[in-house]
Formats: C-alpha cells, sequence, structure tokens
C-alpha cells in the first residue's frame, strides 16, 4: 500500500534562513507527487507537483522540490524563508485515477 | 482560477443531530471529495464521487454518507453526528489531471 512520510512534525526557522522539509514515500512505481500548503484556518493550496521529466520542479512562492527516486524522497526546499511561510506543509502522492494520500504535515514556525 | 466554495467556515451542532456540509465548484470538474483533517493524522478522504449520483467510499466512510445530484455541488452528511466527528472537513475537486483543488475548509465542532 502507498504511504507517506513526513518526519518533522514541527520546524523552527529564522526568517532569512534556508528551508528543507522532508517527504519520503511508499509505493512501488514513480507516483505522481505533490506539496500542498496550508494557512491557519484555510484550505490547501498547490504549491508544486512532479509528473515525470525534470527531477527538480519549481513551485509558487520560491519553493522547489527533487525527486529522488533512489531515496523515494520529494523533499521541499526554499533558500530564504520569509515570516509568512509560517503554515503547515503536506506532501501526498498518488497513483493516478481518484486516490491521493497525505502525509502527516509538517508544521513550519518563523521567528523573526 | 478554480473556485471551491464551502457552505460554511464555523459549524456547531449537538450529538445527534444531521448535519449537511455543502460543497460547490465552478469549473465544471467531474470528481469530487470530501476529507477530514485531524492532527497528527493528515488527511483523510471519506468519500470522492467521479459523476452526478456516482459516489465511492474512501478510507472511513462510516458515519458519513454523500449526495450529488448536480456536477457543481457535493454534499456530506453526517446521519447522527457523534462527538468523534468534531473535525476540519475539505472539499476538493479534480479534473482529467491529478491535482485536486481545495476549499477553505469547514470546522466542525459537535457538543
Amino acid at each position: 500500500a502507498q504511504s507517506v512520510t513526513q518526519p518533522d512534525i514541527h520546524i523552527t526557522v529564522s526568517e532569512g534562513a534556508s528551508l528543507e522539509l522532508r517527504c519520503n514515500y511508499s509505493y512501488g512505481a514513480t507516483p505522481y507527487l505533490f506539496w500542498y500548503v496550508q494557512s491557519p484556518g484555510q484550505g490547501l493550496q498547490l504549491l508544486l507537483k512532479y509528473f515525470s521529466g525534470d527531477t527538480l520542479v519549481q513551485g509558487i512562492k520560491g519553493f522547489e522540490a527533487e525527486f529522488k527516486r533512489s531515496q523515494s524522497s520529494f523533499n521541499l526546499r526554499k533558500p530564504s524563508v520569509h515570516w509568512s511561510d509560517a503554515a503547515e506543509y503536506f506532501c501526498a502522492v498518488s497513483t493516478g485515477a481518484n486516490n491521493l494520500f497525505f502525509g502527516t504535515g509538517t508544521r513550519l514556525t518563523v521567528i523573526p | 482560477d478554480v473556485k471551491v466554495t464551502q457552505s460554511s467556515r464555523y459549524l456547531v451542532k449537538r450529538t445527534g443531530e444531521k448535519v449537511f456540509l455543502e460543497c460547490v465548484q465552478d469549473m465544471d470538474h467531474e470528481n469530487m471529495f470530501w476529507y477530514r483533517q485531524d492532527p497528527g493524522l493528515g488527511l483523510r478522504l471519506i468519500y470522492f464521487s467521479y459523476d452526478v449520483k456516482m459516489k465511492e467510499k474512501g478510507d472511513i466512510p462510516e458515519g458519513y454518507s454523500v449526495s450529488r445530484e448536480k456536477k457543481e455541488r457535493f454534499s456530506l452528511i453526517l446521519e447522527s453526528a457523534s462527538t468523534n466527528q468534531t473535525s476540519m472537513y475539505l472539499c476538493a475537486t479534480r479534473t482529467s489531471g491529478t491535482e485536486q483543488f481545495f476549499g477553505p475548509g469547514t470546522r466542525l465542532t459537535v457538543l
């Protein structure tokens, strides 16, 4: 069965520092991969997605993610975090059709 | 832009009440989904619908039902609300691709 692991429940970074959020998945083939962000009290917004091709994908708000097949990982990165990036981040995996499996989320706190 | 709206942002109901959560989308998407979100558990799929009057159970359908009479509207029904159904409920839509578009969520409290 498919599963998604986000090992970090909560991360705190200083404004301007770099950020990496980890995501590992379990699936036999290459799935479709997503990162979503949820600001407090809001729904989920898609940051970026990987379907195929270049393993480094660019998203909105200056985020990028790298797909590493050998590590079954799809980590999210940002070179310089802004206070407005404080939110909860979800990695998700789809094998097609009508399924989307979510990780348990990583809450990001940004300190001035 | 895809717009997914949910009828209420916050809802408080009593145990045993029948609760309706409504979701409306304006992009003519075939597929619609209901998730619940709980701390430490991420999002879990309750039901989805791939066409009008068609529905499929997700991972946690117990205690819920759904209705899709029109393409743009997908309702989640709690026949007899219980306190363990206190949660954030998120609606999403999808067209032919895999990306899902989410509504703002309804935070339901059952007392």
